[in-house]
């Protein structure tokens, strides 16, 4: 069936540096892309997604990479801040699933910035 | 920023209680969802609705659970007979129009807790 792993569980980086997060899909057919943050108590907030007519995107600190032929996409934040520590999720979605638009989540990131 | 909200955020309720969770999506968007997270786990698809009917629904989602849009800007999850295993965060989600259609926006979620 459709799976999405998601790695590291848990990242943690020192202020200013760098953290990426990676995932993996099984359905060929997934064409769309999100990357979700949660804080705690909230629900999950959209900072970025790709389509697979794309390789790459870019919002300021955040882009995404998306690689087809491997079925895999990654989330590089930069320069990382105490306020980007959150739980994040990527996800997957396959438009011929009775176009639905069904997210299939991966388990989640827990990222850590260290002041 | 028009926001998905949710209520209750946390409803507590006995084994076998019927439930009743409440969203409003964004005004104009068409398409609406429910997830489930359950503690420590992956947020799981359970039903999408579309032109006031299911479009798919997960194996989760099975004769317990119902979903309604009783008028022009509630949509509702109903749990007729809680188990102790539907104890989850509920989330409600919605997208727009064509070509945004795949862009899901999420609501803060309901905690239920089952005794």
């Amino acid at each position: 069936g459709e799976n999405v792993e998601q790695h590291p569980s848990t990242l943690s980086v020192q202020e200013g540096d760098s953290a990426v997060i990676k995932c993996t899909y099984s359905d060929s057919a997934s064409n769309y892309f999100p990357w979700y943050k949660q804080e705690l108590g909230k629900g999950p907030q959209l900072i970025i997604d790709i389509r697979s007519n794309v390789g790459e995107k870019k919002d300021q600190r955040i882009a995404v990479t998306l690689n087809k032929t491997a079925k895999h996409f990654s989330l590089h934040i930069t320069e990382t801040q105490p306020e980007d520590s959150a739980v994040y999720f990527c996800a997957a979605s396959n438009p011929l699933s009775g176009n639905t638009g069904k997210l299939i989540f991966g388990q989640g990131t827990t990222l850590q910035v260290k002041p | 920023e028009p926001e998905v909200t949710q209520t209750p955020s946390h409803q507590v309720t006995q084994m076998g209680q019927e439930v009743i969770l409440r969203c409003v999506p964004i005004s104009n968007h068409l398409y609406f969802y429910w997830y489930r997270q359950i503690l420590g786990q992956k947020v799981e698809f359970l039903v999408s609705f579309y032109n006031n009917e299911i479009s798919e629904k997960s194996e989760i989602f099975d004769d317990q659970f119902s979903v309604e849009r009783p008028d022009g800007s509630n949509f509702t999850l109903k749990i007729r007979s809680t188990k102790l295993e539907d104890s989850a965060m509920y989330f409600c989600a919605s997208s727009p129009r064509w070509p945004r259609r795949d862009t899901q926006y999420f609501g803060p979620g309901t905690r239920l807790t089952v005794l």
